[in-house]
């Protein structure tokens, strides 16, 4: 199975500044037809996840243009431009370009400072 | 609007079997792959089994296979987690969630595996 790893899993950040998670998988995640599905997931507190974003820097309907997808092969970022009171939560990669089974990673716990 | 609610969640012994439900609505369930997601409390998120649109395909993670059956009703917009010999690691939160890539997730059904 494909190992996913994010970093950090704790982010603590001040309102209105930037942030950034790191997502690495064990092998590339380029598929045979030549798309990488990586996709990145938010649950709030006290909620069930969200997709951000999916193959890798598509943002799906609703979501701020604060967040943004970035990566390649292995390695891969999720950013917020500007932190928001409302981006409190968990944040989740998950790769589903070799499975079964898809994986998630850890999760990543942002915090305001 | 997308709607997923899952149902059927609740406290079973070990070793005994429930039955999880998920009814859509707000788009067009035949045509979309769908999927049972997991996270035990506390913990991260697990994918469980997922079935395509007519139910020919289904795939699950090791730690359920022989043990769980996805399935699903098209005439009904409703997609099934048969869950049979449970174990106290199967505690968790059940989400349905829609299509092959997890677009839409449902509030969630608690089933709980204890003595």
């Amino acid at each position: 199975d494909v190992v996913m790893t994010q970093s950090p899993l704790s982010l603590p950040v001040t309102l209105g500044q930037p942030a950034s998670i790191s997502c690495r998988s064990s092998q590339s995640l380029v598929h045979s037809d030549g798309n990488t599905y990586l996709n990145w997931f938010q649950q709030r507190p006290g909620q069930s996840p969200r997709r951000l974003l999916y193959v890798v820097s598509n943002r799906d309907s609703g979501v701020p243009d604060r967040f943004s997808g970035s990566g390649s092969g292995t390695d891969f970022t999720l950013r917020i431009s500007r932190v928001e009171a409302e981006d409190v939560g968990v944040y989740y990669c998950m790769q589903a370009t070799h499975w079964p089974p898809y994986t998630f990673g850890q999760g990543t716990k942002l915090e305001i400072k | 609007e997308v709607q997923l609610v899952e149902s059927g969640g609740g406290l079973v012994q070990p070793g005994g079997s429930l039955r999880l439900s998920c009814a859509s609505s707000g788009f067009s369930f035949s045509i979309f792959w769908m999927s049972w997601v997991r996270q035990a409390p506390g913990k991260g998120l697990e994918w469980v089994a997922n079935i395509n649109e007519d139910g020919s395909v289904k795939d699950y993670v090791d730690s359920v296979k022989g043990r769980f059956t996805i399935s699903r009703d098209n005439a009904r917009n409703s997609l099934y987690l048969q869950m049979s010999s449970l174990r106290a690691e199967d505690t968790a939160v059940y989400y349905c969630a829609k299509g092959q890539w997890l677009d839409d997730w449902g509030p969630g059904t608690l089933v709980t595996v204890s003595s």
